[in-house]
């Protein structure tokens, strides 16, 4: 079971936006804004897609973005593409005691 | 170009050792925190261990006291040395930079290590 709860899967239509939910406590998600977000396709690598909550790194499109409210941490993406079909990780930091949890991943499908 | 590249996995029966390697390019290994994440099959991502660039390190339970995680700074390298192996150690084993802001990035390819009998 992982620390972080995520719906095992979303699905939208091209062109249409999803939001991905990612519930954690106090000790992670509400404690700290180094929640991170990952894309991972079949057989590769995560790619980083959202770090410190809401911060996109060089490259990703701003269609992706991510937000907090309390325990909950969310990554919406707008303007749903092909190529967005994926797993969806969330991660955060966790103290210096536990480090880093993560969430269970969600299977995003383009209909 | 930053870069990461796993190598050293395996088939390894229960008990056994391994190491596994991650050879950096692009930036210096030890002025960075660098982690190990591993993925069973079908499964999410587990956070396994990081070492910071003061040399402190640290574990999840679920290795701690079997698993080492050391770095070669004049090959630019981080290692996993996995001791007494167990079937749930099966997963792939990814290294990457933990970032100031905690976050991961980049990710290696990723190496398979299969404990059975």
């Amino acid at each position: 079971q992982s620390a972080l709860t995520q719906p095992r899967s979303v699905s939208g239509s091209p062109g249409q936006s999803v939001t991905i939910s990612c519930t954690g406590t106090s000790s992670d998600v509400g404690g700290y804004n180094y929640v991170s977000w990952y894309q991972q396709h079949p057989g590769k690598a995560p790619k980083l897609m959202i770090y410190d909550v809401s911060k996109r790194p060089s490259g990703v499109p701003d269609r992706f973005s991510g937000s907090k409210s309390g325990n909950t941490a969310s990554l919406t993406i707008s303007g749903l593409q092909a190529e967005d079909e994926a797993d969806y990780y969330c991660c955060s930091y966790a103290g210096s005691y536990t480090f880093w949890v993560f969430g269970g991943g969600t299977k995003l499908t383009v209909l | 170009e930053v870069q990461l590249v796993e190598s050293g996995g395996g088939l390894i029966q229960p008990g056994g050792s391994l190491r596994l390697s991650c050879a950096a390019s692009g930036f210096t290994v030890s002025s960075n925190y660098m982690s190990w994440v591993r993925q069973a099959p079908g499964k999410g991502l587990e956070w396994v261990s990081v070492i910071y660039s003061g040399g402190s390190t640290y574990y999840a339970d679920s290795v701690k006291g079997r698993f080492t995680i050391s770095r070669d700074n004049s090959k630019n390298t981080l290692y996993l040395q996995m001791n007494s192996l167990r079937a749930e150690d099966t997963a792939v084993y990814y290294c990457a930079r933990a970032a100031v802001s905690r976050a991961f990035d980049p990710w290696g390819q990723g190496t398979l290590v299969t404990v059975s009998s």
